[in-house]
């Protein structure tokens, strides 16, 4: 199992929307609608913001939205605000009840 | 709501066994869930380790297995992990959570221990 990929940094200014893709394989991203969002504030315990590719937990504001296209996944954030600069990780579902995730992008909000 | 916490030394010897344990309040791991374990590497990724279902049945990372165990003590309400013949590649924050379906889903978490390896 390789880590999917994310983009190491994305950045966008306060009130405009950014995406993050995962981009896996037809081993995991490809075949599943078990992709998963996390949003990791250094220092504090990572929160899930999308499971199941697109469904936000109750209490994740709709500015977080997250789709799917073959092996790669999306995480849209829009209305940018201040407090969303975190780190990001995508998480597939892998077969034989196994779980890998991305190596995380870096988000800031200029 | 559910509350994770992880215990355990936060200094392991090379070649030695990491010990964690991941106190539940909150909920009842009999009641339901898979409880798991996730690691995060200084300046890397998360790694997700092993989940375990209250029954006691098991699924671990494949690249980890040999070196892992996860078990569940109902009684205490809590969780461990172990991970033997520890190296310099196993430093980490170590995180506990509860898995909802075996598919990627951690909807609760702890606030992580950080454990280093060094003679």
């Amino acid at each position: 199992q390789s880590a999917l990929a994310q983009p190491r940094s994305v950045s966008g200014s306060p009130g405009q929307s950014v995406t993050i893709s995962c981009t896996g394989s037809g081993s995991d991203v490809g075949t599943y609608n078990y992709v998963s969002w996390y949003q990791h504030h250094p220092g504090k315990a990572p929160k899930v913001m999308i499971y199941d590719v697109s469904k936000r937990p109750s209490g994740v504001p709709d500015r977080f939205s997250g789709s799917k296209s073959g092996n790669t996944a999306s995480l849209t954030i829009s209305g940018l605000q201040a407090e969303d600069e975190a780190d990001y990780y995508c998480c597939s579902y892998a077969g034989s009840y196994t779980t890998i995730f991305g190596g995380g992008t870096k988000l800031t909000v200029l | 709501q559910v509350q994770l916490q992880e215990s355990g030394p936060g200094l392991v010897k090379p070649s030695e066994t990491l010990s964690l344990t991941c106190d539940v309040s909150g909920y009842s791991i009999s009641s339901g869930y898979y409880w798991a374990w996730i690691r995060q590497p200084p300046g890397k990724g998360l790694e997700w380790i092993g989940s375990i279902h209250h029954s006691g049945r098991t699924y671990y990372n494949p690249s980890l297995q040999s070196r892992v165990t996860i078990s569940v003590d109902t009684s205490k309400n809590e969780f461990s992990l172990k991970l033997s013949s520890v190296t310099a590649a196993d430093p980490a924050f170590y995180y506990c959570a509860t898995d909802v379906s075996l598919r990627g889903f951690f909807d609760h978490w702890g606030q992580g221990a950080l454990v280093t390896v060094s003679s």
